[in-house]
């Protein structure tokens, strides 16, 4: 199974400050790179697909890259509503999708 | 709108079995594989099975497989998970969430439905 492995794991941060996340796959996965968003008690969100694409209503503050086994994920200037946990997950593998460990965005 | 929703979940003791159920609406459910996904309480996400269109490509992930059976009725729209021989580490909410093919992404999820497994 590809790992997928974030850092860090958690980080405190201002409203307004740039925070960036990142993800590496234990092997390739080209750009095959997911980006959820969960806050306590909800569901996951999907924020971005396939490496840098936005979804649907994300706000364009958030933004991603990277390809092969290093992938970001960067909020420009974080808003109350971004703490959060964040979750990167990998779709390069089929039959065995796998999400790291994730990163919790608190209130410095 | 698109909609899933689980349901099925609640407290079971180890060894038995219990059948959770999900839910789709809004869209064209046989156009789109279903997965689970189930967090434990306090820890991250993983994946715990999916299953195509028509049924014919499914898969496990090893610590539920030989337990777990995916299926699902496009008649009624909605995808089962069958969970045999829990153990407390089965205990998790347990999400159900769509597939797009063309995004590669989980683009829809359920609130979850929570599974606790204890004596």
């Amino acid at each position: 199974d590809i790992q997928m492995t974030q850092s860090p794991s958690s980080l405190s941060a201002s409203v307004g400050d740039r925070v960036t996340i990142t993800c590496r796959a234990s092997q390739s996965i080209s750009t095959y790179l997911n980006w959820y968003q969960q806050k306590p008690g909800k569901a996951p969100r999907l924020l971005i697909y396939a490496t840098s694409n936005l979804q649907s209503g994300v706000p364009s503050r958030f933004t991603g890259s990277g390809s092969g086994t290093d992938f970001t994920l960067t909020i420009s200037s974080l808003q109350p509503q971004d703490f959060a946990t964040y979750y990167c997950q990998q779709s390069y593998s089929p039959a065995s999708w796998t999400f790291g460990q994730g990163t919790k965005v608190e209130v410095k | 709108e698109v909609q899933v929703e689980e349901s099925g979940g609640g407290l079971v003791q180890p060894g038995r079995s219990l059948r959770l159920s999900c839910a789709a609406s809004g869209f064209r459910f046989d156009d789109y594989a279903m997965h689970w996904v189930r967090q434990a309480p306090g820890k991250g996400l993983e994946w715990v099975s999916t299953i195509n269109w028509n049924s014919g490509d499914i898969a496990y992930a090893g610590s539920v497989e030989g337990r777990f059976t995916i299926s699902r009725d496009n008649a009624k729209n909605s995808v089962y998970l069958q969970m045999n021989s829990l153990t407390a580490e089965d205990t998790a909410l347990y999400y159900c969430t769509r597939f797009n093919y063309e995004i590669e992404a989980f683009d829809y999820w359920g609130q979850g439905t929570l599974v606790t497994v204890s004596s």
